[in-house]
């Protein structure tokens, strides 16, 4: 089945660490997304990614970073800059960013905490 | 810029009971609409969306309808299971932005008691 695979589902921080979560999607989708999910605040956009080799940043990108050197991966570094990780990220990808009627489809997520 | 206001939850109903979530919207454009939802520990899942006013979404008993001369598309059901209970998101999206990206309202938490 097609989907999306974001790993590690649970994911601890040392203070000073650099993380890195993965996302992984085989719907041959174009666009990817990594959002911050913090209780009461509704998903934040921190970075997003229209074609290969090129991303822009979101809303919230300060201490984070990403790549995408291929079109089914778009990892997401929280960097030690972050000094709030402590949150649910969620990845997700669209067909085409041209077409406005199509859906976002979600991974499961990652939930990261600081030790 | 868009944005989405969304009815403050908790909301807490008995087993059976009509559902509406309210969900108002600013867009600069023409804009696609979209309702999530989101279980204990999972990500989103699309539950039913909307592109042109006066269209109605639909989907396990979920109805909304894109109200341009309101800017509102309210989730209602008839009847709630217990198996409803979860997070519900509404977003839009602006058919004139090349990005494609989401702006999300912050959530309604749904519980139902049988």
């Amino acid at each position: 089945d097609g989907g999306i695979t974001q790993s590690p589902k649970y994911l601890f921080r040392k203070e000073g660490q650099n993380v890195t979560l993965s996302c992984e999607q085989n719907l041959n989708h174009d666009a990817m997304y990594w959002y911050r999910q913090d209780p009461g605040q509704g998903l934040r956009l921190i970075y997003y990614s229209q074609i290969v080799n090129d991303f822009q940043k979101g809303d919230i990108a300060e201490g984070y970073s990403v790549s995408r050197e291929k079109k089914e991966s778009f990892p997401l570094t929280v960097t030690s800059a972050q000094k709030n990780p402590t949150a649910f990220y969620l990845c997700a990808s669209q067909t085409d960013t041209s077409y406005s009627n199509q859906p976002q489809h979600f991974g499961d997520g990652t939930r990261l905490s600081i030790l | 810029g868009d944005s989405v206001t969304q009815m403050e939850g908790p909301v807490t109903l008995s087993e059976e009971a009509f559902l509406t979530i309210n969900c108002t919207y600013t867009a600069t454009g023409y804009p696609s609409l979209f309702w999530y939802v989101q279980y204990p520990g999972e990500g989103l899942q699309l539950l039913l969306k909307a592109t042109k006013a006066d269209d109605k979404g639909s989907n396990k008993g979920f109805e909304a309808t894109y109200r341009k001369e309101t800017t509102s598309f309210h989730l209602e059901k008839g009847s709630v299971q217990v198996s409803d209970s979860a997070v519900y998101f509404c977003a839009v999206k602006d058919r004139g932005s090349t990005l494609g990206r989401l702006y999300f309202g912050r959530g309604t938490q749904l519980t139902v008691w049988p």
